[in-house]
């Protein structure tokens, strides 16, 4: 079965820190897909970063980094230079390529100080 | 730009009533989803359709129900609503082996 795993309920930051929000999985599947979502306090799920588990190199989108280490099965979000716009809910989420479905994880609520 | 509108931002809605929640997406999706949000349980799954007619239970079916008579709609019913489905429904649609789903504004549903 799969699971996800985000082990931190809650973080505060203080304005221009980076942030490091863990994220881990678990799968029997051999290929398959790792995913950030955020979710501002209007409710939509903004879909941040992807990471397949093939991909041989970390992905990277703007401010947004996916520290991806398979063997540790864990695929953490790195937002470097956090600003106040960032406070949110993330969502760490993973696909089995085999499947459309996307388990989630229980979120981590951030907060960046001014 | 891809568009998944719900019926509602908002709903009330009294114990014992039938409820519809609605999903329409411009993107020619194959794939809709309904999800419900809890805090500190995130988005489960509730169900699934990988096209027209077709569906499959997700992780929390009980409870509900859901239509598709047309490719861009997708229909959550609850047939009889009950206080434990107060919550916050997503809907989601994304291509069929898409990694990228995307999402609805979602509907706060409260039943009393």
């Amino acid at each position: 079965a799969q699971k996800i795993t985000q082990t931190q309920p809650g973080m505060f930051v203080q304005e221009k820190e980076a942030v490091t929000l863990d994220c881990t999985y678990d799968t029997s599947d051999p290929s398959y897909g790792l995913f950030w979502y955020k979710q501002p306090s209007s409710g939509e799920m903004i879909f941040l970063i992807y990471q397949g588990s093939y991909d041989q190199q970390n992905a990277t989108e703007g401010r947004y980094s996916l520290n991806f280490q398979k063997a540790r099965k864990s695929a953490n979000l790195v937002i470097s230079a956090s600003q106040l716009g960032d406070s949110a809910m993330y969502f760490c989420a993973m696909r089995a390529n085999r499947d459309d479905k996307i388990i989630f994880g229980k979120g981590t609520r951030l907060h960046i100080l001014p | 730009d891809v568009k998944v509108t719900q019926s509602s931002r908002y709903l009330v809605k009294r114990t014992g009533e039938k409820v519809f929640l609605e999903c329409v997406q411009d993107m020619d999706h194959e794939n809709m989803f309904w999800y419900r949000q809890d805090p500190g349980l995130g988005l489960r799954l509730i169900y699934f359709s990988y096209d027209v007619k077709m569906k499959e239970k997700g992780d929390i079916p009980e409870g509900y129900s859901v239509s598709r008579e047309k490719k861009e709609r997708f229909s959550l019913i609850l047939e009889s609503a009950s206080t434990n489905q107060t919550s916050m429904y997503l809907c989601a649609s994304s291509f069929v082996d898409a990694y990228e789903q995307y999402f609805g504004p979602g509907t706060r549903l409260t039943v009393t």
